[in-house]
């Protein structure tokens, strides 16, 4: 059981360039989520998916795609890569979501995205 | 709008000292909150949400509806609890839900 799995763990981009974040989980949660981590900023959502084939905006999505074709995968595309978009990428899962035991968040262990 | 707030960016204390961490949210809903926390070269995880009421690790967190708080406390503090620590509510938005954190604060020990 190897929870939730992200690759890559590094990645040096060039301004304008295009790439997929992949994310998958083992636990057959519904909920999945990207999260971006800068400092001072905290965690901020910028999509997720309460299931396959269903995804919706979070607060930073502008220069994120995700899809989910399957509910173990959800990968985050960034069309054209800029500097701003330079942070550590954290996808996260649950269960379910709303409220209740089964809403726990597991998180991958993150990808440093630098963007030159 | 939905919001976590952790006012603090650092907590530096010494081995053996109190803790509070403190977080306030607001959510006109009946809020689901929990605190998370990230050791060095770890990946996030849950630490406790406030619907268990129990302790973990030595921390402790009760809601309080009416200060809207849902402050982090340990009485005794460790090295080993030096990490980043964020707070986090989940909130209905229509047929879904969303968890949204705050800025984090770091909790550094020292021996």
């Amino acid at each position: 059981n190897a929870g939730v799995t992200q690759t890559p763990k590094f990645q040096v981009l060039k301004t304008g360039q295009s790439m997929t974040l992949q994310c998958a989980q083992d636990m057959n949660h519904e909920y999945m989520s990207w999260y971006r981590q800068d400092p001072g900023m905290g965690l901020r959502l910028i999509h997720y998916s309460v299931g396959a084939g269903i995804t919706d905006q979070g607060e930073v999505p502008n220069g994120y795609n995700v899809s989910r074709s399957t509910t173990e995968d959800f990968p985050l595309r960034l069309l054209s890569a800029a500097p701003s978009q330079t942070s550590v990428y954290f996808c996260a899962s649950s269960y379910s979501f709303g409220s209740g035991a089964r809403t726990e968040a597991f998180f991958g262990q993150g990808t440093r995205l630098t963007v030159v | 709008a939905q919001r976590v707030t952790q006012p603090e960016k650092l907590l530096s204390v010494f081995k053996g000292a109190p803790v509070e961490l403190k977080c306030n949210y607001s959510y006109s809903g009946s809020p689901e909150l929990f605190w998370y926390v990230q050791y060095s070269r770890q990946r996030l995880q849950l630490l406790l949400r406030h619907i268990s009421r129990e302790s973990i690790k030595g921390f402790t967190a009760d809601l309080n509806k009416g200060e809207t708080s849902f402050h982090l406390k340990k009485p005794f503090a460790q090295e080993e609890d030096s990490a980043m620590y964020y707070c986090a509510l989940s909130y209905f938005t229509g047929a879904n839900s969303k968890l949204t954190f705050g800025k984090g604060i770091t909790l550094s020990v020292r021996p």
